[in-house]
Formats: structure tokens, sequence, C-alpha cells
């Protein structure tokens, strides 16, 4: 079955560098979650879209921005990169409308800021 | 501001039961969630149980909710050495599905 498919997988950029980070969610899902998970930390929420509309907003910083497109894979995008953006970035997907429905997390993107 | 609290380490035997022990916060969460982490893997959603439950089984995995005491367990029987993982529990942001608060995981480690 197909699964959530992120890209790139590996990712090294320089201080104030700027990166971007692509999702691809299950087909037919609506719903996309960007999470950041830092060395040895549980996944932090940084935001979420639904139907290409920001629904929730986490601990996103200024720096970042994303969006979802039409076909529904959504992009993260990171700018003025500084080491503590070091992390693994998930990408989840989820059916709204579907009562107890699942967040589908992807691999992640492992992003090391040198 | 919500928090969910997990135990950081728990070292079993092979076949032995483990018991991770999660607590929550938001009593909004319609559902609560256990994931599992492999080394420098992705997160792999194990289960989830609804917050009107007290119990749910699927195969080796038993959740025990206590909304009461906020109170959230995930045992696995028969633990096998590839069960080896970092285990984290998760409720739901204000009720908002997919909007996940995360445990700091559990580190569980299966001695043969």
């Amino acid at each position: 079955a197909a699964g959530v498919i992120q890209s790139p997988r590996h990712l090294i950029k320089e201080k104030r560098e700027t990166a971007t980070l692509k999702c691809y969610p299950i087909p037919r899902h609506d719903t996309v979650y960007w999470y950041q998970q830092g060395p040895g930390q549980d996944p932090q929420f940084l935001i979420s879209f639904y139907e290409k509309m920001q629904s929730d907003k986490g601990s996103i910083p200024d720096r970042f921005s994303a969006q979802q497109f039409s076909d529904y894979h959504s992009e993260l995008n990171m700018s003025s990169l500084e080491l503590g953006d070091s992390a693994l970035y998930f990408c989840a997907s989820s059916l709204k409308e579907v009562s107890g429905t699942e967040a589908f997390f992807g691999q992640g993107t492992r992003l090391t800021v040198v | 501001g919500e928090d969910v609290e997990q135990s950081l380490f728990l070292s079993v035997r092979e076949g032995d039961s483990s018991v991770i022990n999660c607590t929550y916060t938001d009593s909004s969460s319609t559902y609560l969630y256990w994931y599992k982490q492999e080394p420098g893997a992705g997160l792999q959603l194990l289960t989830y149980i609804f917050s009107n439950m007290d119990m749910k089984q699927d195969q080796r995995l038993t959740v025990l909710l206590n909304k009461k005491d906020k109170h959230l367990s995930l045992r696995i029987a028969d633990t096998q050495t590839g069960d080896s993982a970092i285990y984290f529990c998760a409720e739901e942001d204000g009720g908002s599905q997919g909007n996940l608060i995360f445990g700091k995981g559990t580190k569980l480690s299966v001695k043969p």
C-alpha cells in the first residue's frame, strides 16, 4: 500500500541557507501535518493543512513557512537555517472526515545544518 | 499547557511482558495513541484507543485506559528482541485529530 513519501530523506545545509522539504500524502488524504523531532526528543507539532488551507499552527518558527498544493502535496520551506534546526522532520497525512482517523507518518527527512 | 508524561527507559527479558505507562492531561482527546519508533526510522502507529473505552486488545498488544486518572498503558505480551524501540504515547491537542502531543518516549530494551 502507498505510504506517505517525504523527500529528500537526508539533507545537509549550511547556516543561513534555505531548505525545502516535500511531503506526498497517501492518495485521497486531504490533511497533512508537519512535525520536528530534535535529537533524543519527542516529535513537536509544527503546522497542518486541510484542503490547502492552514488548519493548525504549533511551534513553527517565523523563518519557516509551509503550504499545501492542489495535488495535496505539501512543502516546508526553511530559511536562515540555524544549527538548532538540525532534526528529523516528519510529515503525516490523514483523511479528515473519517472519524478516528489515523495520521500516517512518513519516514522523515533528516536535516543537518553545519 | 498540555503535557504527556512517560518513563524514559524499560528493560525486559525476551518472552516477558512489557508494560509502558503514560499520563496525559487533555481530557478532550477523542483518541489516544501509541507509536513505535525504531532507530533512525519514522513513527509507526501501533494502536489507538477511543477515549470511552477501557481496554483494547490487538494480538500481543493490550491498551488500558483509566480516563479518571488520565492514565494510559501499553502491554506487550511475549516481548521479542524486535520489539526494542522507543514507544511514544500521544494525545490530541484540544481534541484536534492529527495535531498530536507526544510524550518523551519510553526506550524499551529487550534482552535475550
